[in-house]
Parts: structure tokens; C-alpha cells; sequence
């Protein structure tokens, strides 16, 4: 079983503040590490993959940084907004077609 | 429009009865996978498969069975081994060609009464 965990578990963030959680994953072997929003009654969309230790992705107020050398990714939120509430997974990928899931950072966000 | 169907919707069992969940795609990916998802925990994979007439175990796979006989079809059988079914499952499938992103199905939620 490949160890994928993020903390913090949940959290609580005020309207406008800004935010970020952790995913580490195992530092060998490793392909790719993907992140993926689940909103409630949805179901999960894709937000980055990456691959490049050092690779950083952008999408509107959300980031994420990769370093692989010592397994572990941040996602970031900026300014959170009402509709960032959700649950953030992220999934690792060795050399092969396995994708592990973590448990998740669910985020609410208070108006 | 192109997606991932999962039938049924809502399933009710009762204990010591196989139940098989559909899985249909038409996104011409290759890989699918199979997840279930329990309550205050995140996505655990039961099966994958990368090519059609091939498929792996994955973390949690006692008590489940797959088939990929079709490169759209990826079916999970729930069997009356497996101990506590009752659970969300969600399936996926992978754009291992594009964008390397998985696309899930709506989910299908099994009962054990």
C-alpha cells in the first residue's frame, strides 16, 4: 500500500484569507502527483498534475508546488472565496498505471 | 457528450447476495479504475486496469471481483465475501494520451441491509 497523507484534515477558513494544506507521498519511483477538488453532490475534477520536482501550477486563486525529492506537495488558496469549499485529494503515481488517494483536506469557508 | 456512466444509482443488498456495478465510458480512454470511498476517509482503490483483457489489484481488493472484456466497460462485482460493503463507489477512467487526468463517473452507493 503506497502512504499518501494529507493534513491538515479539515479546516476552517475566513472569507478572503488565504490558505494551504499538505500532501507527501513516497519520494521513490514516483511518476506523477495529481490533485483533484471534490465539492459536495459532484464528483471529483482534476485541478493539476504534475510531474518536475520543483514544478509549480497556477489555475485562477489555487497553486500548487511539487517536490518530489523529499515527497511532499502544497496547494495553495488565495483570498479564499465561499465557493473554494470543498475537498482537496491528492493521488501519487509510480512508474505505473496505480493511483492512491489521500484521505483528503476538506475546506470550508466562512463568509 | 463524452463521460463515464456508473449504474445503478442507489443500490440495496441484502447480506450474502453477489451485486454488480456498471461502468461505462466513452472517452476512449484506456486505463479505468475502481474506488470506494467510506465515510471520513478519502479514496481507496480496489482494482485498475490498464488495457482492456488486463487489470491489477489494488489496496482493498478482497471480496471484489472486475472483468475488462471491452475497452469501455469496466464492471465490479461485490461479492458476499467482501465483509463490509456498504460504501460509495466511484469509478474512473484515465487520459493516459492528453492530459493524464482522471474523469470520475457519478458514483453509485451500495447498501447492505
Amino acid at each position: 500500500i503506497l502512504n499518501v497523507e494529507q493534513s491538515p484534515q479539515s479546516l476552517h477558513v475566513q472569507e478572503g484569507d488565504s490558505t494551504n494544506f499538505t500532501c507527501s507521498f513516497p519520494s521513490s519511483n514516483f511518476y506523477a502527483l495529481h490533485w483533484y477538488r471534490w465539492e459536495t453532490a459532484k464528483s471529483p475534477e482534476a485541478l493539476f498534475v504534475m510531474t518536475l520536482n520543483g514544478d509549480e501550477k497556477k489555475k485562477g486563486r489555487i497553486s500548487a508546488t511539487l517536490n518530489t525529492k523529499e515527497g511532499y506537495s502544497y496547494l495553495y488558496i488565495k483570498g479564499s472565496q465561499p465557493e473554494d469549499s470543498a475537498t482537496y485529494l491528492c493521488a501519487f503515481r509510480p512508474n505505473d498505471y496505480k493511483l492512491s488517494f489521500g484521505a483528503g483536506t476538506t475546506v470550508t469557508v466562512r463568509a | 457528450d463524452g463521460g463515464i456512466t456508473q449504474s445503478p444509482k442507489y443500490l440495496f443488498r441484502k447480506e450474502g447476495q453477489n451485486v454488480t456495478l456498471s461502468c461505462e465510458q466513452n472517452l476512449n480512454h484506456d486505463a479505468m479504475y475502481w474506488y470506494r470511498q467510506d465515510p471520513g476517509q478519502g479514496l481507496r482503490l480496489i482494482y485498475y486496469s490498464q488495457i482492456v483483457n488486463d487489470f491489477q489489484k489494488g489496496d482493498i481488493a478482497e471480496g471484489y471481483s472486475v472483468s475488462r472484456e471491452k475497452k469501455e466497460s469496466f464492471p465490479l462485482t461485490v461479492t458476499s465475501a467482501q465483509k463490509n460493503p456498504t460504501a460509495f463507489y466511484l469509478c474512473a477512467s484515465l487520459d493516459s494520451s492528453g492530459a493524464n487526468v482522471l474523469t470520475f463517473g457519478a458514483g453509485s452507493r451500495l447498501t447492505v441491509l
